[in-house]
């Protein structure tokens, strides 16, 4: 069956180290996300990329970067890890169309000591 | 910035009651999807309704649309305590045919046995 998975499910960094968090998907889609989901806050988009060598910014993507060269993965660095990345991030997918229903992974909780 | 805002926050119900959640939102619409979150998971899409549907139904779901008003409501009927989780609505503006959904913060519900 076709998935979606996230590695690693939970990570504990320093303030200052990078840190680049996995997005696998077995859908063939070509639509992908990065989100982070903070209590009050709801989800908020990183970025995002609707396929291979593209990708575009979200509402809060400062101190992230993304880079999609296939199809399966976008994976999410934070180039100098602070205090207030610690969240739970959340990849999703989906195929191009009117109805854009989109296919969240299990999650990584990360915290930033 | 959300587009979509839910209400209430939090709604505490007895099992085999209804359950009602709103969501309104700001500006036009393609469609506008509810999703659900269980604790620790990532979210599952629930239903769709697009722009020129009033109502949709799916098993002990109904969900409709005043586009007029710019709002939704997504009714559970005869809930379970396996209902009890996190309900988003999300919105797709229609800004081209790879547009980008537009989650809420969320609404938590519990459902007492």
């Amino acid at each position: 069956d076709a998935e979606i998975t996230q590695s690693p499910r939970h990570k504990i960094t320093e303030t200052g180290r990078q840190v680049t968090l996995a997005c696998h998907q077995t859908w063939n889609h070509n639509n992908m996300f990065w989100y982070r989901q903070d209590l009050g806050h709801g989800l908020r988009l990183i970025h995002y990329s609707y396929g291979v060598q593209d990708t575009n910014k979200g509402e809060v993507s400062d101190g992230y970067s993304v880079s999609r060269s296939n199809t399966e993965d976008l994976p999410l660095t934070l180039e100098s890890a602070a205090s207030s990345q610690t969240s739970v991030y959340f990849c999703a997918s989906s195929a191009p169309g009117t109805a854009e229903t989109q296919y969240f992974g299990p999650g990584t909780r990360l915290l930033v000591l | 910035s959300q587009q979509g805002e839910e209400d209430p926050q939090a709604l505490s119900i007895q099992e085999g009651e209804n359950a009602t959640m709103n969501c309104s939102y700001k500006t036009s619409i393609n469609n506008l999807q509810w999703y659900r979150q269980n604790s620790g998971r990532g979210l599952v899409h629930l239903i769709l309704i697009r722009s020129n549907e009033r109502e949709k139904h799916s098993g002990r779901l109904r969900v409709t649309l005043d586009t007029s008003k710019k709002s939704s409501s997504l009714l559970i009927t005869a809930s379970r305590a396996a209902d009890t989780a996190s309900y988003f609505c999300a919105t797709r503006t229609p800004s081209g045919a790879n547009s980008k959904l537009t989650f809420g913060k969320g609404i938590t519900l519990s459902v007492r046995p």
